[in-house]
Protein backbone atom coordinates (compact mmCIF):
# COMPACT_ATOMS: atom_id res chain seq x y z
CA UNK A 1 0.00 0.00 0.00
CA UNK A 2 0.97 3.35 0.37
CA UNK A 3 3.57 4.33 2.58
CA UNK A 4 5.95 7.19 3.25
CA UNK A 5 9.19 6.81 5.18
CA UNK A 6 12.61 8.53 6.28
CA UNK A 7 15.77 7.33 6.26
CA UNK A 8 17.26 9.12 9.61
CA UNK A 9 15.04 9.40 12.60
CA UNK A 10 17.33 11.70 14.10
CA UNK A 11 20.00 14.23 12.66
CA UNK A 12 22.07 16.53 14.43
CA UNK A 13 23.85 19.38 12.78
CA UNK A 14 26.08 22.34 13.99
CA UNK A 15 24.74 25.68 13.69
CA UNK A 16 25.72 27.30 10.75
CA UNK A 17 25.98 24.44 8.49
CA UNK A 18 23.34 22.42 6.06
CA UNK A 19 20.94 20.02 6.70
CA UNK A 20 19.75 17.75 4.82
CA UNK A 21 16.35 15.61 5.63
CA UNK A 22 16.08 12.38 3.54
CA UNK A 23 12.47 10.36 2.36
CA UNK A 24 11.00 7.72 0.46
CA UNK A 25 7.88 7.37 -1.07
CA UNK A 26 6.13 4.28 -2.40
CA UNK A 27 3.31 5.38 -4.46
CA UNK A 28 4.53 6.40 -7.78
CA UNK A 29 0.92 7.75 -8.90
CA UNK A 30 1.14 10.40 -5.95
CA UNK A 31 1.09 14.02 -7.71
CA UNK A 32 2.21 16.14 -4.77
CA UNK A 33 4.97 16.39 -1.50
CA UNK A 34 4.73 18.32 1.27
CA UNK A 35 6.87 18.99 3.93
CA UNK A 36 5.77 19.90 7.65
CA UNK A 37 7.74 20.90 11.32
CA UNK A 38 6.76 20.37 13.83
CA UNK A 39 7.89 21.93 17.18
CA UNK A 40 7.09 20.18 20.42
CA UNK A 41 3.36 20.83 21.46
CA UNK A 42 2.25 22.41 18.41
CA UNK A 43 0.63 21.50 15.10
CA UNK A 44 2.66 20.53 11.86
CA UNK A 45 3.43 23.81 10.38
CA UNK A 46 3.86 23.94 6.29
CA UNK A 47 7.08 24.62 5.09
CA UNK A 48 7.20 24.22 1.34
CA UNK A 49 5.67 21.95 -1.45
CA UNK A 50 6.74 20.59 -4.73
CA UNK A 51 4.65 18.82 -7.24
CA UNK A 52 5.30 15.88 -9.70
CA UNK A 53 6.00 18.01 -12.60
CA UNK A 54 9.07 19.77 -11.06
CA UNK A 55 12.09 18.63 -9.63
CA UNK A 56 13.19 21.25 -7.38
CA UNK A 57 11.19 24.10 -5.27
CA UNK A 58 12.97 26.70 -3.32
CA UNK A 59 12.08 28.93 -0.42
CA UNK A 60 13.71 31.18 2.24
CA UNK A 61 16.62 28.85 3.21
CA UNK A 62 14.74 25.76 2.55
CA UNK A 63 14.63 23.52 -0.86
CA UNK A 64 12.92 20.17 -1.87
CA UNK A 65 14.23 18.05 -4.17
CA UNK A 66 11.96 15.47 -5.79
CA UNK A 67 13.66 11.93 -7.70
CA UNK A 68 10.56 9.94 -9.17
CA UNK A 69 12.90 7.60 -10.74
CA UNK A 70 13.87 6.55 -7.23
CA UNK A 71 10.49 8.11 -5.51
CA UNK A 72 12.90 10.23 -3.09
CA UNK A 73 12.12 13.57 -1.59
CA UNK A 74 15.08 15.57 0.40
CA UNK A 75 14.41 18.91 2.31
CA UNK A 76 17.63 20.99 2.55
CA UNK A 77 17.62 23.45 5.20
CA UNK A 78 20.56 26.04 4.69
CA UNK A 79 22.53 27.63 7.44
CA UNK A 80 20.94 25.88 9.91
CA UNK A 81 19.66 27.60 13.09
CA UNK A 82 18.43 26.56 16.97
CA UNK A 83 14.86 27.91 16.12
CA UNK A 84 14.98 24.96 13.50
CA UNK A 85 15.24 22.16 15.94
CA UNK A 86 11.92 19.97 15.58
CA UNK A 87 10.40 16.89 13.87
CA UNK A 88 10.24 16.91 10.04
CA UNK A 89 7.82 15.35 8.22
CA UNK A 90 7.46 14.20 4.62
CA UNK A 91 3.93 14.12 3.50
CA UNK A 92 2.45 13.04 0.14
CA UNK A 93 -1.05 13.47 -1.11
CA UNK A 94 -2.96 9.83 -1.91
CA UNK A 95 -4.65 9.01 -4.63
CA UNK A 96 -8.08 8.62 -3.41
CA UNK A 97 -9.11 11.51 -5.30
CA UNK A 98 -9.70 13.37 -1.88
CA UNK A 99 -6.86 15.66 -0.59
CA UNK A 100 -6.25 13.22 2.46
CA UNK A 101 -2.29 13.60 3.06
CA UNK A 102 -0.10 10.39 4.18
CA UNK A 103 2.84 11.66 6.58
CA UNK A 104 5.88 9.64 7.26
CA UNK A 105 7.41 8.88 10.38
CA UNK A 106 9.33 11.71 10.49
CA UNK A 107 13.11 13.31 11.54
CA UNK A 108 14.06 14.95 14.58
CA UNK A 109 16.59 17.68 13.66
CA UNK A 110 18.99 18.94 16.60
CA UNK A 111 21.03 22.18 16.25
CA UNK A 112 23.67 22.17 18.38
CA UNK A 113 25.13 25.92 19.07
CA UNK B 1 -7.30 35.96 10.60
CA UNK B 2 -6.91 33.47 13.30
CA UNK B 3 -5.64 30.09 12.48
CA UNK B 4 -7.50 26.78 12.95
CA UNK B 5 -9.11 26.45 16.34
CA UNK B 6 -9.03 22.83 18.71
CA UNK B 7 -10.34 22.85 22.19
CA UNK B 8 -9.65 21.70 24.59
CA UNK B 9 -6.23 21.68 24.30
CA UNK B 10 -5.69 18.60 26.83
CA UNK B 11 -8.32 16.06 27.70
CA UNK B 12 -8.50 13.45 30.24
CA UNK B 13 -11.29 10.83 30.39
CA UNK B 14 -11.68 7.77 32.41
CA UNK B 15 -12.09 4.33 30.24
CA UNK B 16 -15.91 4.17 29.06
CA UNK B 17 -16.46 7.48 28.57
CA UNK B 18 -16.95 9.66 26.18
CA UNK B 19 -14.57 12.39 24.28
CA UNK B 20 -15.57 15.20 22.32
CA UNK B 21 -12.57 16.95 20.18
CA UNK B 22 -13.86 20.54 18.42
CA UNK B 23 -11.95 22.10 15.91
CA UNK B 24 -12.98 25.30 14.38
CA UNK B 25 -11.45 25.75 10.56
CA UNK B 26 -9.99 29.17 9.55
CA UNK B 27 -11.91 31.75 7.90
CA UNK B 28 -12.95 30.87 4.38
CA UNK B 29 -12.07 27.28 4.63
CA UNK B 30 -14.52 24.94 4.10
CA UNK B 31 -12.78 21.43 4.17
CA UNK B 32 -11.68 19.60 7.92
CA UNK B 33 -9.52 17.04 8.21
CA UNK B 34 -8.30 14.61 11.62
CA UNK B 35 -5.34 12.95 12.27
CA UNK B 36 -3.85 10.95 15.10
CA UNK B 37 -0.83 11.13 16.46
CA UNK B 38 1.18 8.79 19.18
CA UNK B 39 3.94 9.98 20.60
CA UNK B 40 7.49 9.73 18.20
CA UNK B 41 5.26 8.75 15.13
CA UNK B 42 4.01 10.45 12.00
CA UNK B 43 -0.08 11.52 12.03
CA UNK B 44 -2.18 9.29 10.94
CA UNK B 45 -5.19 10.53 8.85
CA UNK B 46 -9.06 9.33 10.08
CA UNK B 47 -11.32 11.22 8.57
CA UNK B 48 -11.86 14.61 5.73
CA UNK B 49 -15.24 16.32 5.98
CA UNK B 50 -16.72 19.30 3.92
CA UNK B 51 -19.60 20.84 5.41
CA UNK B 52 -22.59 18.30 6.01
CA UNK B 53 -20.52 15.36 4.34
CA UNK B 54 -18.20 12.86 5.45
CA UNK B 55 -16.23 12.73 1.66
CA UNK B 56 -13.11 10.16 3.26
CA UNK B 57 -13.66 8.42 6.79
CA UNK B 58 -10.87 5.55 5.49
CA UNK B 59 -8.59 5.92 8.35
CA UNK B 60 -11.43 6.17 11.12
CA UNK B 61 -12.02 2.98 13.06
CA UNK B 62 -15.30 1.81 12.11
CA UNK B 63 -16.82 1.66 15.83
CA UNK B 64 -16.66 4.02 18.63
CA UNK B 65 -15.63 6.98 16.52
CA UNK B 66 -17.40 9.37 14.67
CA UNK B 67 -17.14 12.78 12.89
CA UNK B 68 -19.17 15.98 11.88
CA UNK B 69 -19.26 19.18 10.39
CA UNK B 70 -22.60 21.13 10.70
CA UNK B 71 -23.23 23.58 8.53
CA UNK B 72 -22.85 26.14 11.65
CA UNK B 73 -20.98 25.63 13.85
CA UNK B 74 -17.13 23.78 14.30
CA UNK B 75 -16.00 19.99 13.49
CA UNK B 76 -16.91 17.33 16.20
CA UNK B 77 -14.63 14.19 15.96
CA UNK B 78 -16.50 11.85 18.66
CA UNK B 79 -14.72 9.06 20.73
CA UNK B 80 -17.53 6.57 22.31
CA UNK B 81 -16.20 4.13 25.37
CA UNK B 82 -12.99 4.92 25.65
CA UNK B 83 -10.33 2.51 26.25
CA UNK B 84 -6.27 3.56 26.96
CA UNK B 85 -5.24 3.16 23.43
CA UNK B 86 -7.27 6.29 22.48
CA UNK B 87 -4.76 8.66 23.90
CA UNK B 88 -3.04 10.49 21.41
CA UNK B 89 -2.40 14.31 20.25
CA UNK B 90 -5.44 14.57 17.99
CA UNK B 91 -4.99 17.17 14.97
CA UNK B 92 -7.82 19.01 12.92
CA UNK B 93 -6.49 20.21 9.28
CA UNK B 94 -8.64 22.49 7.25
CA UNK B 95 -7.95 23.97 3.64
CA UNK B 96 -10.00 26.24 1.41
CA UNK B 97 -11.93 23.89 -0.89
CA UNK B 98 -9.97 22.22 -4.03
CA UNK B 99 -6.58 23.46 -2.03
CA UNK B 100 -4.24 20.57 -1.29
CA UNK B 101 -2.60 23.49 1.25
CA UNK B 102 -3.66 22.41 4.69
CA UNK B 103 -3.44 24.24 7.80
CA UNK B 104 -2.96 22.32 11.24
CA UNK B 105 -4.47 23.87 14.99
CA UNK B 106 -2.27 23.08 18.44
CA UNK B 107 -3.87 19.61 18.46
CA UNK B 108 -6.23 18.20 21.73
CA UNK B 109 -3.98 15.81 23.67
CA UNK B 110 -6.36 13.14 25.13
CA UNK B 111 -5.77 10.58 27.87
CA UNK B 112 -7.46 8.10 28.86
CA UNK B 113 -6.96 6.92 32.74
Amino acid sequence: GESVGLHLPTLSVQEGDNSIINCAYSNSASDYFIWYKQESGKGPQFIIDIRSNMDKRQGQRVTVLLNKTVKHLSLQIAATQPGDSAVYFCAEKGDTGGFKTIFGAGTRLFVKA
Amino acid sequence: NAGVMQNPRHLVRRRGQEARLRCSPMKGHSHVYWYRQLPEEGLKFMVYLQKENIIDESGMPKERFSAEFPKEGPSILRIQQVVRGDSAAYFCASSRERSYEQYFGPGTRLTVT
